[in-house]
């Protein structure tokens, strides 16, 4: 079984400044790693993964996570913040074996970009 | 792209009515799942299916059901709706167990 914690439940973080959104996972096996954004009022929209290979991932939109495996966390970070980075973000993680379906999430943290 | 739909956005209905929940993906995808979300909890796989016919339960299948007649479509069922759940329903698809999830915009459940 996996879990995902997610430490900060709202960050509030001024327009250009750099951000840290934090998860850490527990797991007994090997696992993939997401993070998803959803924007006020729609579905969850993968930002990036870690399936293997470098352990530092980028999204297209300015964002990059890295895998530690010796701490278990995969930090999602951002150099400078937009207004439109306003949105709640979600980590995942999933088991790497065969039939490994499920995906299981962190609780969310509302990321709040202030002008 | 990749399309997710759910039948509708927001849904209000009463104790004991029973609710179908509808959602449909456009590109051939072998998986499907129904998730609900709420604030402070994240998103909880409700059940899903890997192929059609097939189900598996998630984490809280107690009562909610699941149909999956074809391929495209996936329902979420709730037999005797209860207040407890007034939730968000996520809808996702994946075209293999290693594959990315896609989510449709949700549905918004109240029941009263």
């Amino acid at each position: 079984a996996q879990s995902v914690t997610q430490l900060d439940s709202q960050v509030p973080v001024f327009e250009e400044a750099p951000v840290e959104l934090r998860c850490n996972y527990s797991s007994s096996v090997s696992v993939y790693l997401f993070w998803y954004v959803q924007y006020p009022n729609q579905g969850l929209q993968l930002l990036l993964k870690y399936l293997s290979g470098s352990t530092l991932v980028e999204s297209i939109n300015g964002f990059e996570a890295e895998f530690n495996k010796s701490q278990t966390s995969f930090h999602l970070r951002k150099p400078s913040v937009h207004i439109s980075d306003t949105a709640e973000y979600f980590c995942a993680v999933r088991g790497t074996g065969a039939g490994s379906y499920q995906l299981t999430f962190g609780k969310g943290t509302k990321l709040s970009v202030i002008p | 792209d990749v399309k997710v739909t759910q039948s509708s956005r927001y849904l209000v209905k009463r104790t004991g009515e029973k609710v179908f929940l509808e959602c449909v993906q456009d590109m051939d995808h072998e998986n499907m799942f129904w998730y609900r979300q709420d604030p402070g909890l994240g998103l909880r796989l409700i059940y899903f299916s890997y192929d059609v016919k097939m189900k598996e339960k998630g984490d809280i299948p107690e009562g909610y059901s699941v149909s999956r007649e074809k391929k495209e479509r996936f329902s979420l069922i709730l037999e005797s709706a209860s207040t407890n759940q007034t939730s968000m329903y996520l809808c996702a698809s994946s075209l293999g167990w290693g594959a990315e999830q896609f989510f449709g915009p949700g549905t918004r459940l109240t029941v009263l």
